[in-house]
């Protein structure tokens, strides 16, 4: 996987965008950008992925710069519950491949 | 029906004894993984195990080893605990050439 680098920790008022940057400068061509998530005390969950194209769910936006160095996850209308931390991971889904968490972000959205 | 599930959700035992610690995934997903979070909240990959490989991750102790009965259940056997091994341990399944990892909702083992 490549090397990822996201901000540590970020606030936002509840109700507005949140915007979480992630860094992957070194991303190879096979691999994807992930997002997931982990609410205190819970297993992760995932967000959303992309390859070059920006996509959108029912959870967020992913935005992924033309070189595909940097993303931004968006989530549009931050509620308290989305208070989390927040993993960017690039990565293959070449069978034999495994997910490599860094740090982070947390994300705490406050009223 | 939970789609990954762990037992127990809590784990108390001495040191020197020896655990499992259960997964079933009713995903239909053909790779499950163990994962280890310590006190600091770093998510550490222990095992990637499928029907025809076993990926070891070649920090993880020899006292650690994964069970798998059929392709809906990883186990995790743990000999001679130790206090190092306190931490959470998730399970997750995927697809091969799918995206995205389900985790369960994890396991907290204290060891005393």
């Amino acid at each position: 996987d490549a090397k990822t680098t996201q901000p540590t920790s970020m606030d936002c008022a509840e109700g507005r965008a949140a915007n979480l940057p992630c860094n992957h400068s070194t991303i190879s061509g096979n691999e994807y950008v992930y997002w997931y998530r982990q609410i205190h005390s819970q297993g992760p969950q995932y967000i959303i992925h992309g390859l070059k194209n920006n996509e959108t769910n029912e959870m967020a936006s992913l935005i992924i710069t033309e070189d595909r160095k940097s993303s931004t996850l968006i989530l549009p209308h931050a509620t308290l519950r989305d208070t989390a931390v927040y993993y960017c991971i690039a990565s293959s889904n070449n069978a034999g491949n495994m997910l490599t968490f860094g740090g982070g972000t947390r994300l705490m959205v406050k009223p | 029906d939970t789609a990954v599930s762990q037992t127990p959700k809590y784990l108390v035992t001495q040191m020197g004894n020896d655990k499992s610690i259960k997964c079933e995934q009713n995903l239909g997903h053909d790779t499950m993984y163990w994962y280890k979070q310590d006190s600091k909240k770093f998510l550490k990959i222990m095992f990637s195990y499928n029907n025809k490989e076993l990926i070891i991750n070649e920090t993880v102790p020899n006292r650690f080893s994964p069970k798998s009965p059929d392709k809906a259940h990883l186990n995790l056997h743990i000999n001679s605990l130790e206090l190092g091994d306190s931490a959470v341990y998730f399970c997750a399944s995927s697809q091969v050439g799918s995206y995205g990892y389900t985790f369960g909702s994890g396991t907290r083992l204290t060891v005393v």
